[in-house]
């Protein structure tokens, strides 16, 4: 399985775009790349995933390398309630339908005024 | 996006019994739900996956008799922990998704487990 690895902490100003890098240099072909966040003893709130496509929506926008080996997510204008712990994860399903997601060790972002 | 309830929001707890927690997906009919357990500080760590009307596949070092996962219906799951113990006071999420690897896992908002 897969593990992921982040930088344990980044700064951002507010208003700049928030670049947060994720390794998954062993992903294998049929694991999903999965983004959330949590904000301090709440639940993870989902942001984007992709498989190998670039993906965008109204949150962020999720750049998957061509090899697959890593990920960056991007918040195109960071705002303070975007400080939160950021978690990439990957996900996959083996033929029985058994779903197993690893998550990584996380990114505290902290958006400074 | 979908609506993941947990009940209750947290729980304290006298050492040696048992607590239950209640998994709820509101909108949507989760064929396949996840329970993490999360220390503080540290990242949330996969306990086990149930699918509905399955026996629920739990992670190495998880003890299946002590953390009992039961997916009865397509909008609930419950996770009780047995003989409760200090060492099992954490933060408890669920999650749930309908079942395909392309769908959302969403999560609740988790519970607070205190076992003095």
């Amino acid at each position: 399985d897969a593990k992921t690895t982040q930088p344990p902490s980044m700064d951002c100003a507010e208003g700049r775009a928030a670049n947060l890098p994720c390794n998954h240099s062993t992903i294998s072909g049929n694991e999903y790349v999965y983004w959330y966040r949590q904000i301090h003893s709440q639940g993870p709130q989902y942001i984007i995933h992709g498989l190998k496509n670039n993906e965008t929506n109204e949150m962020a926008s999720l750049i998957i390398t061509e090899d697959r080996k890593s990920s960056t997510l991007i918040l195109p204008h960071a705002t303070l309630r975007d400080t939160a712990v950021y978690y990439c994860i990957v996900r996959v399903a083996d033929s029985g339908g058994y779903q197993k997601v690893t998550f990584g060790t996380g990114t505290k972002l902290q958006v400074i005024p | 996006g979908a609506v993941v309830s947990q009940h209750p929001s947290w729980v304290i707890c006298k050492s040696g019994t048992s607590v239950k927690i209640e998994c709820r997906s509101l909108d949507f009919q989760a064929t396949t739900m996840f329970w993490y357990r999360q220390f503080p500080k540290q990242s949330l760590m996969l306990m086990a996956t149930s699918n509905e009307g399955s026996k629920a596949t739990y992670e190495q070092g998880v003890e299946k008799d002590k953390f009992l996962i039961n997916h009865a219906s397509l909008t609930l799951s419950t996770l009780t922990v047995t003989s409760a113990h200090p060492e099992d006071s954490s933060f408890y999420i669920c999650s749930a998704s309908t079942g395909l690897i392309t769908d959302t896992q969403y999560f609740g908002p988790g519970t607070r487990l205190t076992v003095l």
